[in-house]
């Protein structure tokens, strides 16, 4: 299985700050990486597939970079709606699998 | 637009069966290049993938699960189902029902989330 290992597992921040989340995979993955937001009670959102294409109605603060193993996903001005768990999760192959999460709270 | 629903009892008894279904509407679940999957989440805690099933039956199963997991599709209905064996308090989670389009290999489309606690 492909390890998906993300940090920090949790950060505070505050509103207008920019926020950088990693991610690395246990083995190359070309771009087959997507990223999510979930927040309590819901289901994951996608916000970034393809390691960096923005996903249709995303807004263009969230960007994403990185192919291989080693992933990004930055949060260019934090605002109050951001405040969630962003997951990464790898398509390369199965078995699917997904980061631990980063839990991103207000400072 | 596309919409997926998952439905079954929210109690289990252990060592008995999860049993899941998935009710798909907006998208035929036989079209073309998709795969429907399953996906849960322990209390508090990160995400799992279980597996697919896709409209033909063939499925493929996450290894750390596959001796306990089957599922089934019934076209007829537009629904997909999880049965998972044996369950423990471990398997106390958020179940998720996704469709994975292979166009793009990524879940676009995921259910509320369902969840199943393991007690007697």
């Amino acid at each position: 299985d492909i390890q998906m290992t993300q940090s920090p597992s949790s950060l505070s921040a505050s509103v207008g700050d920019r926020v950088i989340i990693t991610c690395r995979a246990s083995q190359g993955i070309n771009n087959y990486l997507v990223w999510f937001q979930q927040k309590p009670g819901k289901a994951p959102k996608s916000l970034i597939y393809a390691a960096s294409t923005l996903q249709s109605g995303v807004p263009s603060k969230f960007s994403g970079s990185g192919s291989g193993t080693d992933f990004t996903l930055t949060i260019s001005s934090l605002q109050p709606e951001d405040f969630a768990t962003y997951y990464c999760q790898q398509y390369h192959s199965y078995p699917r699998t997904f980061g631990q999460g980063t839990k991103v709270e207000i400072k | 637009q596309v919409q997926l629903q998952e439905s079954g009892p929210g109690l289990v008894k252990p060592s008995q069966t999860l049993s899941l279904t998935c009710s798909v509407s907006g998208v035929s679940i036989t079209s073309v290049g998709y795969y429907w999957s399953w996906i849960r989440q322990h209390p508090g805690k990160g995400l799992e993938w279980i597996g697919y099933i896709h409209y033909s039956g063939s499925t493929y199963y996450n290894p750390s699960l596959k001796s306990r997991v089957t599922m089934s599709v019934d076209t007829s209905k537009n629904q997909f189902s999880l049965n998972l064996s044996s369950v423990t308090a471990a398997d106390t989670a958020v179940y998720y029902c996704a469709r994975e389009w292979s166009a793009t290999g990524y879940f676009d489309y995921w259910g509320q989330g369902t969840l199943v606690t393991v007690s007697s």
